[in-house]
């Protein structure tokens, strides 16, 4: 099955740009999408299709792909911000969704 | 506003059965694939089951095929989880949620803690 590797733990100061990788192999080839979960709420969506951004994230989450890296970056970190964050590819029928192992997004 | 509820989760014994519910509102239920995902604590994001709009495609996660039964009722714009055979590490938050250009909108999740 396909797998997909991120860091365990990213830590920013406020105010920097995060950025958490998601790795897979040939992982350009796809379209990964990213969920931010804070404590006690449900996942959400805030990227998908590699670099869009659904109706009411903020321009500060930006995707790119390419390669056998996807990558999110969050500019002029907040407070708000920490989190877990997750990437998310579509796999075969057989599996047919695959999620990274998660990010926690530290704010120092 | 595109609504999940879900409902059912609880305390079972090892070897018990739980039917998770997720109520759909806001959006035409029929025409969206739907899936479950669950997160264990202390664990990350597991996809557990999708199903097809028309309910004809379903597929699972391998450790728990055989156990757990993915459904839909269009008319009653609600999606199901039979769970059966539980185990200790079936124990996770369960979210219903829709899939769109990703997985776009997510329930609030139910607890199901699997325990003697």
């Amino acid at each position: 099955s396909y797998v997909l590797t991120q860091p365990p733990s990213v830590s920013v100061a406020p105010g920097k740009t995060a950025s958490i990788t998601c790795g897979g192999d040939n992982i350009g080839s796809k379209s990964v999408y990213w969920y931010q979960q804070k404590p006690g709420q449900a996942p959400v969506l805030v990227i998908y299709y590699d670099s869009d951004r659904p109706t009411g994230i903020p321009e500060r989450f930006s995707g790119s792909n390419s390669g056998n890296t996807a990558t999110l970056a969050i500019s002029r970190v907040e407070g708000g911000d920490e989190a877990d964050y997750y990437c998310q590819v579509w796999g075969r029928s057989s599996d047919p969704v695959v999620f990274g192992g998660g990010t926690k997004l530290t704010v120092l | 506003e595109v609504q999940l509820v879900e409902s059912g989760g609880g305390l079972v014994p090892p070897g018990g059965s739980l039917r998770l519910s997720c109520a759909a509102s806001g959006f035409t239920f029929s025409t969206y694939w739907m899936t479950w995902v669950r997160r264990a604590p202390g664990k990350g994001l597991e996809w557990v089951a999708n199903i097809k709009e028309d309910g004809t495609e379903k597929y699972y996660v391998d450790s728990v095929k055989g156990r757990f039964t993915i459904s839909r009722d269009d008319a009653k714009n609600s999606l199901y989880l039979q769970m059966n055979s539980l185990r200790a590490e079936d124990t996770a938050v369960y979210y219903c949620a829709r899939v769109w250009d990703g997985i776009d909108y997510w329930g609030q999740g139910t607890l199901v803690t699997v325990s003697s």
